[in-house]
């Protein structure tokens, strides 16, 4: 089946740097990725979604200058949070989608940030 | 109201149980629909999609009500690693193809 890896699994930084997570497609173009956020014993939030080679769509209340999403191939797509907050801590999980109506969704692993 | 809504429970069960999850939509014009099972900071695995029809895969069930807008899910003979938590899922046209997770109903079985 289809395959996506997200690195890095786990990311424990200090306030005020950066973060970036990878969420690559391994055997398929992926014409649509999205990014959540699930705090503990929450639901998946959906944050952004992104389209190769256009600018992401982000959801209401998430702050497109905070989470730097990039879709510049078909293969890949980055998050990235900038100046990182304890409030940021959280666990992202990437998803794709083959076709622009393909239905099956293909999660990444997760990434786990931990901010002190 | 939330697009997709679920009980978030837990329940806690017996093994070899048979437990029902519920899950209301508001878009009428939802187009397909999922349960999918996710394990703590784990990421979700589809479980089995959900049809009209209905659809059966060992000891998962799943139902669809277009007209009250409504999917369940039951699991007959519960195991001990059937605790997880459920999510429904929802692909809505709404703002473009958009998937839509409810948040999850957790399960625990026990011994």
């Amino acid at each position: 089946g289809a395959v996506v890896s997200q690195h890095p699994s786990r990311v424990i930084c200090k306030s005020g740097t950066s973060v970036k997570i990878e969420c690559r497609s391994l055997d398929f173009q992926a014409t649509t990725m999205f990014w959540y956020r699930q705090f503990p014993k929450q639901s998946l939030m959906l944050m952004a979604t992104s389209n190769e080679g256009s600018k992401a769509t982000y959801e209401q209340g998430v702050e497109k200058d905070k989470f730097l999403i990039n879709h510049a191939s078909l293969t890949l797509s980055t998050l990235t949070v900038t100046s990182a907050h304890p409030e940021d801590s959280s666990f992202y999980i990437c998803s794709a989608r083959e076709g622009l109506r393909n239905e099956k969704l293909f999660f990444g692993s997760g990434t786990q940030l931990s901010v002190l | 109201r939330k697009e997709v809504e679920q009980d978030p429970g837990p329940f806690n069960v017996p093994e070899g149980a048979t437990v029902a999850f519920n899950c209301t939509y508001s878009n009428s014009a939802s187009q397909s629909f999922f349960w999918y099972r996710q394990d703590c900071r784990k990421e979700p695995k589809l479980l089995m999609s959900v049809y009209s029809s209905g659809n059966e895969d060992g000891r998962f069930t799943a139902q669809l009500n277009r007209a009250s807008q409504y999917i369940s899910l039951l699991i007959r003979d519960s195991k001990l690693s059937d605790s997880a938590t459920y999510l429904c899922v929802v692909n809505s046209p709404a703002g473009g193809f958009k998937t839509i997770f409810g948040a999850g109903t957790r399960l625990f079985v026990k011994a």
